[in-house]
């Protein structure tokens, strides 16, 4: 069974709205999950790093104001992606960060489109 | 920094052996890893390799790593139309491995 759930799995939202998306760790206690952003026909890029009880780690030219995390509980993370528009329509996928696990749990990832 | 660099576009014929290559930079890494993706779908794991391995095979799947060189190739043998995906290899770095990814390579498999 999966190992790691996101919700939602499709978000449609007006240009200017916020939305959170969920990344849930089932069967691990995940003290770090990572969170990727893939555009149509590209290669996922690692957006930030999520550390549970501190702040997340944001990778270079990812504002931190704009694609909000919060890392609450180790089995829950979430990234709010602020005010969005169309440029942010993309497909965003976490994992979970398991030191020394030679299989990388992934999400199925959510895709947005901002109109 | 990391990077990781693969071939954009691969086409086989049905039944034929595909290898797809990929290069990477950093030579602390732990594990490399093989992903599939299809289209508007996520990603699937298909194998990964240890660092002080040479050679992985899992059915029709091998994996081989030259360390020295840092080259990562997967040959799928026997390949057939569904195997038509974008494959992604990534490096692994990092105390909680976090992954690099290369830019994919979509296989086009045509009968």
């Amino acid at each position: 069974g999966a190992v790691v759930s996101q919700h939602p799995s499709w978000v449609i939202c007006k240009s200017g709205t916020s939305v959170k998306i969920e990344c849930r760790s089932l069967d691990f206690q995940a003290t770090t999950m990572f969170w990727y952003r893939q555009f149509p026909k590209q290669s996922l890029m690692l957006m930030a790093t999520s550390n549970e009880g501190s702040k997340a780690t944001y990778e270079q030219g990812v504002e931190k104001d704009k694609f909000l995390i919060n890392h609450a509980s180790l089995t829950l993370s979430t990234l709010t992606v602020t005010s969005a528009h169309p440029e942010d329509s993309s497909f965003y996928i976490c994992r979970l960060g398991l030191a020394g696990e030679e299989t990388q749990y992934f999400g199925p990832g959510t895709r947005l489109l901002v109109l | 920094g990391e990077d990781v660099e693969q071939s954009l576009f691969l086409s086989v014929r049905e039944g034929d052996s595909s290898v797809i290559n990929c290069t990477y930079t950093d030579s602390s890494s732990t594990y490399l890893y093989w992903y599939k993706q299809e289209p508007g779908a996520g990603l699937q794991l298909l194998t990964y390799i240890f660092s002080n391995m040479d050679m992985k095979q899992d059915q029709r799947l091998t994996v081989l790593l030259n360390k020295k060189d840092k080259h990562l190739s997967l040959r799928i043998a026997d390949t057939q139309t569904g195997d038509s995906a974008i494959y992604f290899c990534a490096e692994s770095y990092g105390g909680y491995n976090k992954l690099i990814f290369g830019a994919g390579t979509r296989l086009a498999v045509h009968p």
